[in-house]
């Protein structure tokens, strides 16, 4: 079974720029997750979707980042325009229906210069 | 809301010493408790999970964790480390019965010397 696949693995931008990052759950799991970590602290909660509809978005910065879904299957956050302070490592994760744990991707370190 | 602290950021030990992570939780409802483990370069790895029932659970690795309601604390233990335990660990909590999300701890650095 493939695991919670995320791409690009590293992404350098300038200040200004818009940057996509991809997240393929894994197969069947409805619930599917982003988090962040930025400059070593904690690992925080951006929003939650179950099948294509956004349970949870309470964790989502601003409206410079914007998060889809369609289908239902894999998910895209989308930072336009990028600023110094969204540097960092995105992940996703992604679970079954009701159930833990969630299981994360490898994330995305994320760069604006 | 949740919250978690991880007493220590960083802890040395030397190679097949023991080890204690220490992770406390606040919450005012019932909670599942993770730890969850990043090594070098590599995306985060669940080590084990608190939903119910024992309050030892044992995870992957030779790691386990004793989940203590009185003292909300979920401590993670390995009787004799290896180098390759060297990462970083996360102590995480969410709100029982269901797919809530995950508060985590600021993570414990652990380096195992020869």
């Amino acid at each position: 079974e493939a695991g919670v696949t995320q791409f690009p693995s590293h992404s350098v931008i300038e200040k200004g720029q818009t940057v996509t990052l991809r997240c393929d759950p894994i197969s069947g799991h409805d619930n599917l997750y982003w988090y962040r970590r930025v400059m070593g602290k904690e690992i925080k909660f951006l929003l939650h979707f179950v099948k294509e509809s956004k349970q949870d978005e309470s964790g989502m910065p601003n409206n410079r980042f914007l998060a889809e879904r369609t289908g239902g299957t894999y998910s895209t956050l989308k930072v336009q325009p990028a600023e110094l302070e969204d540097s960092g490592v995105y992940f996703c994760a992604s679970s079954q229906d009701g159930v833990q744990p969630q299981h994360f991707g490898d994330g995305t370190r994320l760069s604006i210069l | 809301a949740q919250s978690v602290t991880q007493l220590d950021s960083q802890v040395p030990v030397f190679e097949e010493a023991p080890v204690e992570l220490r992770c406390n939780y606040s919450s005012s409802v019932s909670v599942y408790l993770f730890w969850y483990v990043q090594y070098p370069n590599q995306g985060l790895q669940l080590l084990l999970k608190y939903l119910s029932g024992s309050t030892l659970v044992k995870g992957i690795n030779g790691f386990e964790a004793e989940f203590n309601k009185s003292q909300t604390s979920f401590h993670l233990r390995k009787p004799s480390v290896h180098i390759s335990d060297t990462a970083e660990y996360f102590c995480a909590v969410t709100k029982s019965g269901g797919y809530n999300k995950l508060i985590f701890g600021a993570g414990t650095r652990l380096a195992v010397h020869p």
